[in-house]
């Protein structure tokens, strides 16, 4: 059971920009935990696009980008490649839980 | 570079036990806490358990706890998850991760193995 809610799905165009939200509550991200995100290739292993909110580890392109507010986040792709397709999670901590958490992922398809 | 290889998966009947492996290479394994995440088939991501770098902290999910124990061997650079009293549920693929330094309010997994499938089924 995620306590991240995510979109099931976004799509855009190639070069258009999109935005995955991750919505928490007061035991997660309003609690001041940060969060990271993660992209998942098709029969791939999750690789960390995003950690404490904003930061790009190196190597992943400045398209990508994160951001928090309040009880969200939101991860926007810029520039949108065809190779951006792949399914996106957020994750966090949650306080009541005791546990690490994460969102229920989001399908990014490039029409 | 960072390498983490699973290993041990594989078909097992209900109430059964299973053995999974992560063999770390490319990076002072004796330095990082260390993480178990599943997948179930077409599904999302789930945290499984952490264990600090001596072993010495512990933390599982509360799916596991108590049929799952996770441990390491720095010696060898490898790190285990001894899953018993398998159920049905637990069918997924089981990834190994690295648990990121950089500092951050919560833990961050900034390297992951490419999974091991643990298939429970009579």
């Amino acid at each position: 059971q995620s306590v991240l809610a995510q979109p099931p799905s976004v799509s855009g165009a190639p070069g258009q920009r999109v935005t995955i939200s991750c919505t928490g509550s007061s035991s997660n991200i309003g609690a001041r935990y940060d969060v990271h995100w993660y992209q998942q290739l098709p029969g791939t292993a999750p690789k960390l696009l995003i950690y404490g909110n904003s930061n790009r580890p190196s190597g992943v392109p400045d398209r990508f980008s994160g951001s928090k507010s309040g009880t969200s986040a939101s991860l926007a792709i810029t520039g949108l490649q065809a190779e951006d397709e792949a399914d996106y999670y957020c994750q966090s901590y949650d306080s009541s839980l005791s546990g690490y958490v994460f969102g229920t992922g989001t399908k990014v398809t490039v029409l | 570079q960072v390498q983490l290889v699973e290993s041990g998966g594989g078909l097992v009947k209900p109430g059964g036990s299973l053995r999974l492996s992560c063999a770390a290479s490319g990076f002072t394994f004796s330095d990082y806490y260390m993480s178990w995440i599943r997948q179930a088939p077409g599904k999302g991501l789930e945290w499984v358990s952490y264990i600090s770098s001596s072993g010495s902290t512990i933390y599982y999910a509360d799916s596991v706890k108590g049929r799952f124990t996770i441990s390491r061997d720095n010696a060898k650079n490898s790190l285990y998850l001894q899953m018993n009293s398998l159920r049905a549920e637990d069918t997924a693929v089981y990834y190994c991760a690295r648990v990121g330094k950089m500092p951050t309010i919560g833990y961050y997994f900034d390297y992951w193995g490419q999974g091991t499938l643990v298939t429970v089924s009579s």
